[in-house]
């Protein structure tokens, strides 16, 4: 079964650190561009970020650059996201997410987001 | 507020034909394509609608979606008490090399 598993979420206070995990099975993990996406409580989904495939290429929101940093482990089949400096606001679920890109020469278009976690909840609290 | 503009609400009664806009800019909708995600509440997101108008397998041909210029929009023909839930659009954003979401829409079926 194709299954994305979030886990490290909980309570930090302002200025804390955490690290977020995202455990993949099912698919070939080292074909997909991964992303973070998180979702505020009541409110809509915000991109966080993605990290292609061999890691070449990643990119983050400006709401948390310079704070987080995405990075994968192929190997382990896991991605995950580490989160410095929080602020209240960072508070919501965080989500992985497969992306898959159909490749033609040297240019690729995303598939998009096929594949979701259940999610993990972050709070940012003192 | 979202960089994709979508309306906060829409509604329908069974058997009627929504759309739910999403409005861009020449960055994003404008040279890029289109993504439409469904949600319901408590769960994760679900792709509903990839590459401007194509469908994943297992969803119903009753959801199309086009895009004309910097604005897209998604049809929920036929519609049904299991498709009320929270839309949302996406798009890569060229300018801010990121990928932006509209507000999202809460779709009630009446």
């Amino acid at each position: 079964e194709v299954q994305l598993v979030e886990s490290g979420g909980g309570l930090v206070k302002p200025g804390g650190s955490l690290r977020l995990s995202c455990a993949a099975s099912g698919f070939t993990f080292n074909f997909y561009t991964m992303n973070w996406v998180r979702q505020a409580p009541g409110k809509g989904l915000e991109w966080v970020s993605s990290i292609t495939s061999s890691s070449t290429y990643i990119f983050y929101a400006d709401s948390v650059k310079g704070r987080f940093t995405i990075s994968r482990d192929n190997a382990e089949t896991s991605l995950f996201l580490q989160m410095n400096s929080l602020r209240a606001e960072d508070t919501a679920v965080y989500y992985c997410a497969r992306e898959g890109l159909q490749c033609s020469g040297d240019t690729c278009y995303s598939n998009g987001f096929d594949i979701w976690g259940q999610g993990t909840m972050v709070t940012v609290s003192s | 507020q979202s960089v994709l503009t979508q309306p906060p609400s829409a509604s329908g009664t069974p058997g009627q034909r929504v759309t739910i806009s999403c409005s861009g800019s020449s960055s994003n909708i404008g040279s890029n394509y289109v993504y439409w995600y469904q949600q319901f509440p408590g769960t994760a997101p679900k792709l509903l609608i990839y590459r401007n108008d194509q469908r994943p397998s297992g969803v119903p041909d009753r959801f199309s979606a086009s895009n004309s210029g910097t604005s897209a929009s998604l049809a929920i023909s036929g519609l049904r008490s299991e498709d009320e839930a929270d839309y949302y659009c996406a798009a890569w954003d060229d300018s801010l090399r990121n990928w932006v979401f509209g507000g999202g829409t809460k779709l009630t079926v009446l």
